[in-house]
């Protein structure tokens, strides 16, 4: 499997605060990378696609970078509805595998 | 508006068997890959597996043995059954939206059911 390793596994963050978060593929995966965010007894959501796509209705502070092997996910000014768990998710091979995630907290 | 609604026992003893169906409302269905993925209480998200509309599956090896992903394509529905439960298939189980069938970018996983919480124990 292709293992996705991301860090950190947790932060501290205050409202306002720039945010980032990498993600290191242990093989290449072109730009096959999604970034999701979880909250506590809901489903994840889909926030980034193709390494750097803006799911659609997703507010433009969050953006992504990254092509090979790393990747990073940032939020540009963090708020308060951010505070959650963020995945990152390989799909170029199979099966996909995701990242253990970083949790941000206030 | 594509939504997927899921639905099955929650409570299994150890040796029984999983079972989940997931309907999709909306959209494409046999546009798509369908799929499963669980979550143990506190940890990471797992990927169990896909089938498309006409039956083709394909599996995570680490439970190849003892899972079954199936359709009905015309009630636009799709279900998984893990036989032989221990208490660490313990944990959330959702059905989400796959990739696309024609080579596309756009990336799988973009349409969550609301997730089902499964325990095992005796």
């Amino acid at each position: 499997d292709n293992q996705m390793t991301q860090s950190p596994s947790s932060l501290s963050a205050s409202i306002g605060d720039r945010v980032t978060i990498t993600c290191r593929a242990s093989q290449g995966i072109r730009n096959d990378l999604g970034w999701f965010q979880q909250k506590p007894g809901k489903a994840p959501k889909r926030l980034i696609y193709a390494a750097s796509s803006l799911q659609s209705g997703v507010p433009s502070r969050f953006s992504a970078s990254g092509s090979g092997t790393e990747f990073t996910l940032t939020v540009s000014s963090l708020q308060p509805e951010d505070f959650a768990t963020y995945y990152c998710l390989q799909y170029n091979t199979n099966p996909p595998t995701f990242g253990q995630g970083t949790e941000v907290e206030i | 508006q594509v939504q997927l609604q899921q639905w099955g026992a929650g409570l299994l003893k150890p040796s029984e068997t999983l079972s989940l169906t997931c309907t999709v409302y909306g959209g494409s269905f046999s546009g798509y890959y369908w799929t499963w993925i669980r979550q143990p209480p506190g940890k990471g998200l797992e990927w169990i597996g896909e089938i498309n509309h006409s039956g083709t599956t394909k599996y995570n090896p680490s439970l190849k043995s003892r899972v079954t992903i199936s359709v009905d394509a015309s009630k636009h529905q799709f279900s998984l059954r893990l036989s032989s439960v221990i208490a660490a298939d313990t944990g959330f189980y959702f059905c989400a939206r796959g990739r696309r069938r024609t080579p596309s970018n756009y990336g799988p996983f973009d349409i969550w059911g609301q997730g089902t919480m499964v325990t095992v124990s005796s």
